[in-house]
């Protein structure tokens, strides 16, 4: 157990649709970042947050978005949905800016139909 | 930019055999380089990573990799695999000055009795 929780674990949704994914970091960790893997992509990164504010952005589609909370949990709202969206959803985190001791919550895996 | 290239997508092997499992990179900085497992349904789990220094660096599991600058290499080995290492394996590359990991396709590695 990593100590990163990630709700929900599954999610199923039809296209057109929007969801939000949730992510609360180890204690203490005050980065949080989102990766989607996919069949087709692989492993991906799509966004970082350090304490509430935008770190770093990669492959991360307009109808996708983050944010971090007071409490440093962070939410992933995926909207507009496609097939090819169909992917698990990881959350990691780390203490500081860097990734280098990033931990990864199990993912949440959504399914759009 | 940089790129990661594991050359095998599927390594299959005996118990008690020793393995390595190949990674390339591409990077027009220096880098940190790190390998992750992921067991069937669960997040990734960090392995071992090079940040400097040595360039033999040995990980959790009995898992060891070398950084070899010349060959833009970072292959990952272990004398004798378990059933229980039966896993995905990704290599991923950070450079310097980016703040993000770039993964490789990943290598299913398939232990059996």
């Amino acid at each position: 157990d990593s100590g990163v929780t990630q709700t929900p674990k599954h999610l199923i949704t039809a296209t057109g649709q929007r969801v939000t994914l949730r992510c609360s970091p180890r204690s203490g960790d005050l980065s949080v970042y989102w990766y989607q893997q996919s069949l087709d992509q692989g492993l991906q990164f799509l966004i970082q947050y350090y304490n509430g504010e935008e770190r770093a952005k990669g492959n991360i589609l307009e109808r996708f978005s983050a944010q971090q909370f007071p409490d440093l949990h962070s939410e992933l709202n995926l909207s507009s949905l496609e097939l090819g969206d169909s992917a698990l959803y990881f959350c990691a985190s780390s203490v500081g800016l860097t990734l280098e001791d990033q931990y990864f919550g199990p993912g949440t895996r959504l399914t759009v139909t | 930019a940089q790129s990661v290239t594991q050359l095998d997508s599927q390594v299959p092997v005996f118990e008690e055999a020793p393995v390595e499992l190949r990674c390339n990179y591409s990077s027009s900085v220096s880098v940190y380089l790190f390998w992750y497992v992921q067991y069937p349904n669960q997040g990734l789990q960090l392995l071992l990573k090079y940040l400097s220094g040595s360039t033999l660096v040995k990980g959790i599991n009995g898992f060891e990799a070398e950084f070899n600058k010349s060959q833009t290499s970072f292959h990952l080995r272990k004398p004798s695999v378990h059933i229980s290492d039966t896993a995905e394996y990704f290599c991923a590359v950070k450079g310097s000055g980016y703040s993000t990991l770039t993964f490789g396709k990943g290598t299913m590695l398939l232990v059996s009795p």
